[in-house]
């Protein structure tokens, strides 16, 4: 069964930092391209970040460039977004994605991880 | 940046057909996949690739992309069907996502 467990959310003042992570399993983490997504409270998705499976060519929306970063650790399983220089507007809840390789479509989430920004 | 739009709401009476459009410049160019979210769940994929249906997902959704307008289509609705509708799309040379802005259903 597939299963992406999101892990690292929690309360941060504007300016600060956080790192989530996603730890996968059940697939063969290492052939797939993953994606970060939110949504705002009360709000639609937003994408967020996209990582190749091989860590290149990686894409951040203008949102987020800049500021935030992602990796990925293939011998562990792991899909990492280290967020920096966080805004009032970056609290939402993060949902670490897999694409499922046809065309871009996102075919497994994670229950997904609430970041609140606020002082 | 492309941007695509979906109508706010859509309200149907059970047994009826939903219809739920996204609008898009050329969308008919590009891949277009929906996806169901239910209030305090992470989104399900229920169409990818404009009409193909991810298995396990029932035949009464079914979704179709022409011109400027992507469509999903939920026949037969029923009182699960209600919540959020997003469509997406993925552009293959920037590896930018665009989702739409999400039509929720209500089923009178």
């Amino acid at each position: 069964e597939v299963q992406l467990v999101e892990s690292g959310g929690g309360l941060v003042q504007p300016g600060g930092s956080l790192r989530l992570s996603c730890a996968a399993s059940g697939f063969t983490f290492s052939s797939y391209n993953m994606d970060w997504v939110r949504q705002a409270p009360g709000k639609g998705l937003e994408w967020v970040s996209y990582i190749h499976s091989r860590s290149a060519p990686i894409a951040y929306a203008d949102s987020v460039r800049g500021r935030f970063t992602v990796s990925r650790d293939n011998a562990k399983n792991s899909l990492y977004l280290q967020m920096n220089s966080l805004r009032d507007e970056d609290t939402a809840v993060y949902y670490c994605a897999r694409d499922s390789g046809v065309v871009g479509s996102v075919d497994y989430w994670g229950q997904g991880i609430l970041v609140t920004v606020s002082s | 940046s492309y941007v695509l739009t979906q109508p706010p709401s859509v309200s149907v009476a059970p047994g009826r057909t939903a219809t739920i459009t996204c609008g898009g410049n050329s969308i008919e160019s590009k891949s277009v996949h929906w996806y169901q979210q239910r209030p305090g769940q992470a989104p399900v994929l229920v169409i990818h690739n404009n009409n193909d249906r991810p298995s396990g997902i029932p035949e009464r959704f079914s979704g179709s992309n022409s011109g400027n307008t992507a469509t999903l289509t939920i026949s037969r609705v029923e009182a699960g069907d209600e919540a959020d509708y997003y469509c997406h799309v993925w552009d293959s040379g920037s590896n930018h996502h665009v989702f739409g802005s999400g039509t929720e259903v209500t089923v009178l």
